[in-house]
């Protein structure tokens, strides 16, 4: 298995700020994924890191908007770009360990 | 029309009750079906797994995939107040390093004592 830790927890932040959010993975892992859990919404995937390389984006999401770095096989980080309310959500990171899917605790956003 | 589609409930039965929960999907080409359970404030965890079509048992839970009608299943047997959290489907092309998951909005249950 894999245990996953993200900081912060949560936080409330004014529009127009940015907001990073670190992963931090208790093995080394190929890949890291970033999610997005809305209220009311399914979990929808943000991007890919991989250690070395550019993340990879999905449709609707773009580097600008939520830069990852991804400088070892245990850490990732997503930031939250010029935050609006739009932005309030549960941010989730996700690593691929043995062909299951593991998930942290999730950073809940609010944006005031 | 979302890709997977699952009622978000809520959903309340008592101690003991069989809970059925299911989602549908639209894309043919899914392969593999997962079932998560999110406790309030938690992240997801993996449940159980599913490849193509049958049937899946793993103590009181069990999963069914009926490909023909995209169709899943996750029933739960002699449910426990313990089981009370919020069950989403998950589904991939693929099983591997990278395989992209599909999620459905989650279906919350509530087992009353």
């Amino acid at each position: 298995s894999a245990v996953i830790s993200q900081k912060p927890s949560r936080d409330i932040c004014q529009r127009g700020t940015s907001l990073t959010i670190q992963c931090q993975v208790d093995s080394q892992v190929t890949m890291m994924f970033w999610y997005r859990q809305q209220p009311g919404q399914s979990l929808t995937l943000i991007a890919t890191a991989n250690q070395g390389s550019e993340a990879t984006y999905e449709s609707g999401f773009v580097i600008d908007k939520f830069p990852i770095s991804r400088p070892n096989l245990t850490f990732s980080t997503l930031t939250v770009s010029n935050m609006s309310p739009e932005d309030s959500s549960i941010y989730l990171c996700s690593v691929d360990k043995n062909y299951e899917q593991y998930f942290g605790p999730g950073t809940r956003l609010t944006v005031t | 029309q979302k890709e997977v589609e699952q009622d978000p409930g809520p959903l309340s039965v008592p101690e003991g009750a069989i809970v059925s929960l299911n989602c549908t999907y639209s894309n043919s080409a899914f392969q593999y079906f997962m079932w998560y359970r999110q406790y309030s404030r938690k992240g997801p965890e993996l449940l159980m797994y599913t490849y193509s079509s049958g049937n899946k048992e793993d103590g009181r839970f069990t999963a069914q995939v009926d490909k023909s009608s995209k169709y899943i299943s996750l029933f739960i047997r002699d449910s426990q107040p313990s089981d009370s959290a919020t069950y989403l489907c998950a589904m991939s092309l693929i099983y591997n390093q990278g395989g992209k998951l599909i999620f459905g909005q989650g279906t919350e249950l509530s087992v009353k004592p």
